[in-house]
């Protein structure tokens, strides 16, 4: 089993719509969380991290971290097609612990 | 501010050889890591430096790889001999002492074994 699991998508939305981007996690004992984004060819920028239960909004960017379902979302509001990259999901235990998920697929059609 | 810094941004190999990579965190970062990214995949953390001390290397296949970070600063990661699955984009990140959730990514390495 995957510490971090994410669908691979491709997901696509059109311009301005909400993009949902869904990630489990397997160790109950992970404390962090963190959606990166990812252009092709580029590597990973951190877009935000959680650790609380609930909503963190920053921007059009919303993380939601629900540790009992051990679930972790990333909403994206008003999406643009810059916004067109791979989002990777990461846990974080302690440590040298950070898992990262295979990462989904995301194109905003104009 | 100066990005994390990478060299070389790409090599080929053929197995067995050797190669090092080359990395300069951010400046006054104290961590550094090492990735290993496998197309169409994720980011896999190889191992951890904090200041010049490892911090956990479990990650790291020990028969094949070493890396260290004399004085604190850049780091090397060094792969001898090659296989083919090591073809893969090796990425370093930095960040600031104690706030491990601001990693800073460089352009990564991207290795091809042939």
């Amino acid at each position: 089993q995957k510490e971090v699991e994410q669908n691979s998508g491709p997901l696509s939305v059109p311009e301005g719509a909400i993009a949902s981007l869904n990630c489990t996690y397997s160790d109950r004992g992970s404390q962090s969380f963190f959606w990166y984004r990812q252009y092709s060819g580029k590597s990973p920028e951190l877009i935000m991290f959680i650790y609380s239960n609930g909503d963190k909004e920053d921007g059009r960017f919303t993380a939601q971290l629900n540790k009992a379902s051990q679930y972790v979302s990333l909403l994206i509001r008003d999406s643009q097609p810059s916004d067109s990259a791979t989002y990777l999901c990461a846990s974080h235990r302690g440590g040298n612990q950070f898992y990262f998920g295979t990462g989904t697929s995301l194109t905003v059609i104009p | 501010e100066a990005g994390v810094a990478q060299s070389p941004r790409y090599k080929i190999i053929e197995k067995r050889q050797s190669v090092a990579f080359w990395c300069n965190p951010i400046s006054g970062h104290a961590t550094l890591y090492w990735y290993q990214q496998i197309l169409g995949q994720g980011p896999k953390l190889l191992i951890q430096f904090q200041n010049n001390g490892v911090v956990d290397d479990s990650q790291l296949p020990k028969d094949r790889f070493s890396a260290e970070r004399l004085k604190g600063v850049d780091s090397t990661l060094k792969i001898q001999p090659a296989k083919l699955e090591d073809s893969a984009v090796y990425l370093c990140a930095s960040s600031p002492q104690g706030r491990y959730y601001e990693q800073y990514f460089g352009p990564g390495t991207r290795l091809t074994v042939t």
